[in-house]
């Protein structure tokens, strides 16, 4: 058990639907993030959010759109994806958005896109 | 290109071998290290970390040892177990607060009894 819960664990979606991915922790973090990881690839950093305001968006299609709506829980909203979408989804979170603190994970939403 | 990357995507031993993991970082300015073991089906789990003002680090069975000089990482495992098998990465960070993590893709250990 990290402290990093991710619910659903599983997501099978057309390219039309709307679904959310969700991050719970309970760890007392400050600090948020979300990844995408794809076979092969290192971790790809999406967003940051620090005491629930975002803090970085890396380059992300506005297909991807994050909540967090308090410092224990963030959203990912999935809208109309593609193909190349499909990967496992993992969040994150630090005590901080500072440097010299390790990141803990949950096990990840594994999406696939038909 | 990443800043962070290691030199065998996989490594096979035998069970109860040590088993060295490398990786090599490219930006003189990281400050912080860690590694990470994924299993699969998991998330990646934090194992060691290392700040950039101490060359060894230990845990229980594992060492992280830092080459500033040549800007390298490596994990070394002990007596490696069949429970060892899995994915082992490295990331960076460049000791400034509001900067990310940097990640390598990973090696993967594969342990035969």
């Amino acid at each position: 058990e990290t402290g990093v819960t991710q619910t659903p664990r599983h997501l099978v979606m057309g390219m039309t639907n709307k679904k959310s991915l969700k991050c719970e922790q309970h760890l007392g973090h400050n600090a948020m993030y979300w990844y995408k990881q794809s076979a092969k690839k290192p971790l790809e950093l999406m967003f940051v959010y620090s005491l629930e305001e975002r803090v970085e968006n890396n380059s992300v299609p506005s297909r991807f759109s994050p909540e967090c709506p308090n410092s224990s829980h963030l959203f990912l909203h999935l809208h109309t994806l593609q193909p190349e979408d499909s990967a496992l989804y993992l969040c994150a979170s630090s005590q901080d958005y500072a440097a010299n603190q390790p990141q803990h994970f949950g096990d990840g939403t594994r999406l696939s896109i038909l | 290109g990443e800043s962070v990357g290691l030199h065998l995507p996989t490594l096979s031993v035998q069970e109860g071998d040590n088993s060295i993991i490398n990786c090599a970082y490219s930006n003189s300015a990281s400050d912080y290290f860690i590694w990470y073991k994924q299993e699969s089906g998991k998330g990646p789990q934090f194992i060691i970390d290392i700040r950039s003002n101490m060359d060894k680090r230990q845990g229980q069975r594992v060492t992280v040892l830092l080459n500033k000089t040549v800007k390298h990482l490596s994990l070394q495992i002990a007596a490696t177990q069949p429970g060892d098998s899995a994915v082992y990465f490295c990331a960076e960070n460049m000791g400034q607060a509001g900067t990310a993590l940097i990640f390598g893709k990973g090696t993967t250990l594969s342990v035969s009894s």
